[in-house]
């Protein structure tokens, strides 16, 4: 069984759509997060929630609205798509906040045209 | 200056041998340290943690120098298998996530 995972795998999409990206986690971990990957490699952090309660939001545009309707799910709902958001967004999940290892779902490729 | 600095690749070797990957963190403070590994098109996974007293498992050796802010991987004799991107990871003090440096490829060769 896959211990994080995330839909869709892949994701095209034209500009000004909204579109989510769900995540699910079956491990029991308390904290749950978002990171996006750009063209460059970069993994950079989103958000992070423990236990349902947001804990980091970064500096991310707010059309990314992220949500937890229970510990073992982030969804994330993108408003207005640029072609600036085309990226690898990957849910994770860890047992608590930061520092023990985190467990990554596959990523979802968004490609925005 | 970036929180997690890693040596800028990619890293090509051929097999069989002894590669090694340095790492910097900008936080005095930090608590936790980490090599995760990312296979092309994939997910990035937990490698291995680092300990003060540095650790082995198998052909990987991490030792973190906390007197400098410094974390090293060192791959012996290295597979073919062994070609992935290869991220320095750092729980920053205060902060409730871990930080991830951009990584650094490496391309084993036969």
């Amino acid at each position: 069984d896959t211990a994080v995972s995330q839909t869709p795998k892949y994701l095209v999409t034209q500009m000004g759509n909204d579109k989510s990206i769900k995540c699910e986690q079956n491990l029991g971990h308390d904290t749950m997060y978002w990171y996006k990957q750009d063209s460059k490699k970069f993994l950079k952090i989103m958000f992070s929630y423990n236990n349902k309660e947001l804990i980091i939001n970064e500096t991310v545009p707010n059309r990314f609205s992220p949500k937890s309707p229970d510990k073992a799910h982030l969804n994330l709902h993108i408003n207005s798509l640029e072609l600036g958001d085309s990226a690898v967004y990957f849910c994770a999940s860890s047992q608590d906040i930061g520092n023990t290892e985190a467990f990554f779902g596959q990523g979802t490729r968004l490609t925005v045209v | 200056r970036k929180e997690v600095e890693q040596d800028p690749g990619p890293f090509n070797v051929p097999e069989g041998a002894t590669v090694a990957f340095n790492c910097t963190y900008s936080n005095s403070a930090s608590q936790s340290f980490f090599w995760y590994r990312q296979d092309c098109r994939k997910e990035p996974k937990l490698l291995m943690s680092v300990y003060s007293s540095g650790n082995e498992d198998g052909r990987f050796t991490a030792q973190l120098n906390r007197a400098s802010q410094y974390i090293s991987l060192l791959i012996r004799d290295s597979k073919l298998s062994d070609s992935a991107t290869y991220l320095c990871v750092v729980n920053m003090a205060g902060y409730s996530t871990l930080t991830f440096g951009k990584g650094t490829m490496l391309l084993v060769s036969p």
